[in-house]
């Protein structure tokens, strides 16, 4: 079973401040997503890496894939009050049903 | 962009009732759907990987005779929890992945049972 580790599992910072959430895992991936999930919705795409080492950016949010593929990273740059939600790392492998495992999330609340 | 579409968002029933949820691709099919289950601030929790025009895959804790599954078109799956019951309350969503083997998941909107 391909695990993912999320930490930290929450985070309150205030408006303006930089942040890091981790994602790690013992197996490697063929491909990790970074999803963000507010209260009684699903989970919408933030990013897709495939390429270790890749870095991308979203406008305030920078997305990086470990060189061996077994970890990510996400990094917020000034982080607004917008920012709150849980954000989920999730991994694809090379499984016949292109299951994807998700990390436990992390709970960020961004206070004004 | 690929959407897919939950149904309902919401739903009250009485413990023993059956509900069905329902979960469509829009613009695009999908052989394989994932049905996933969500206990408040937690992640979610893979149930079940719904296959069109053959048996679901459970995993290991889920119970087939209670959820189920059924994929009968490339585009619509379909969760139904039989004989309800207040532990079985919870936000359940489902998810279907685009063609290629790096396409992402894209996520319904999630429905909230609540079981009385």
């Amino acid at each position: 079973t391909q695990l993912l580790e999320q930490s930290p599992q929450f985070l309150s910072i205030q408006e303006g401040e930089n942040l890091t959430v981790y994602c790690n895992s013992s197996s490697v991936f063929s491909s990790l997503q970074w999803y963000r999930q507010e209260p009684g919705e699903g989970p919408v795409l933030l990013v897709t890496v495939v390429t270790g080492g890749e870095v991308k950016k979203l406008k305030r949010l920078t997305f990086q894939f470990g060189d061996a593929r077994k970890d990510s990273s996400l990094h917020i740059t000034a982080a607004q009050t917008g920012d709150t939600g849980l954000y989920l790392c999730a991994g694809g492998g090379n499984n016949a049903g292109n299951m994807l495992t998700f990390g436990g999330g992390t709970r960020l609340m961004v206070k004004p | 962009g690929a959407v897919v579409s939950q149904h309902p968002s919401r739903v009250i029933c009485k413990s023993g009732t059956s509900v069905k949820i329902e979960c469509r691709s829009l613009d695009f099919q999908a052989t394989t759907m994932f049905w996933y289950r969500q206990f408040p601030k937690q992640s979610l929790m893979l149930m079940a990987t719904s296959n069109e025009g053959s048996k679901a895959t459970y995993e290991q804790g889920v119970e087939k005779d209670k959820f189920l599954i059924n994929h009968a078109s490339l585009t619509l799956s379909t969760l139904t929890v039989t004989s309800a019951h207040p532990e079985d309350s919870s936000f359940y969503i489902c998810s279907a992945r685009g063609q290629g083997h790096n396409s992402p998941l894209h996520f319904g909107n999630g429905t909230r049972l609540t079981v009385t």
